[in-house]
């Protein structure tokens, strides 16, 4: 069965250095998200991508974020200044029809 | 909007038990509901969907799910504990329409359940 894979699984990264977090969705998936769960909390919506655009972002997901899909085949979201509040597990998720379908996550930890 | 209210942060049970998980959900339009279940440093693992067809929904490893509408609830049920079954549980809510935010998620606090020998 096919599935979403994530690049790195575990990411360590100094306060203010920029980070690509790297997804390659279902291929014949339309729609990616990026969810993020803090330690302890629920998994929470970032931001979903269809047509080659954003269609839909949350509060959280401000200036320091942006996310591309440069080959068709990559889904890459990257933070660009990270902050200690950053330090999440970072969900890609794709879906062409219900259900959605998750990676593993990537572990960014901001130090 | 969506939201998801799972009642009990915390259910604790013996093996051979049963297991209910309480979800509830309010949703503008018609919904699909989900259970994800995530076991310690992995990711989210879809247990089973309601997708506007049967009500009783059939999971994998022995879960079931009700959608109850009149009461917007999705409960999940399992009638006899395992062991392997301790893991954290996720209620999510999608809109069932088509557009942009097609497939976008909207999930509970979620539920640890700890399952005694």
């Amino acid at each position: 069965e096919p599935e979403v894979t994530q690049t790195p699984s575990h990411q360590v990264t100094q306060m203010g250095q920029e980070v690509i977090l790297r997804c390659v969705p279902i291929s014949n998936h339309l729609y990616f998200y990026w969810y993020r769960q803090i330690l302890g909390q629920k998994v929470e919506f970032l931001v979903s991508f269809y047509n080659n655009e954003i269609s839909e972002k949350s509060e959280i997901f401000d200036d320091q974020f942006s996310v591309e899909r440069p080959d068709g085949s990559n889904f890459t979201l990257k933070i660009r200044s990270t902050k200690l509040e950053d330090s999440a597990m970072y969900f890609c998720a794709s879906s062409l029809d219900s259900p959605t379908s998750f990676g593993p996550g990537t572990r960014l930890t901001v130090l | 909007a969506q939201s998801v209210t799972q009642l009990g942060s915390h259910v604790s049970v013996s093996e051979g038990a049963l297991v209910l998980l309480r979800c509830n959900y309010s949703s503008s339009v018609p919904p699909y509901l989900f259970w994800y279940v995530q076991y310690p440093n992995q990711g989210l693992q879809l247990l089973l969907k309601y997708t506007s067809a049967a009500t009783l929904v059939k999971g994998i490893n022995g879960f079931e799910a009700e959608f109850k509408k009149s009461e917007t609830s999705f409960h999940l049920t399992k009638p006899s504990a395992h062991m392997s079954d301790a893991a954290e549980y996720f209620c999510a809510v999608s809109a069932n329409a088509g557009g942009t935010s097609y497939g976008k998620l909207t999930f509970g606090q979620g539920t640890i359940l700890t399952v005694h020998p």
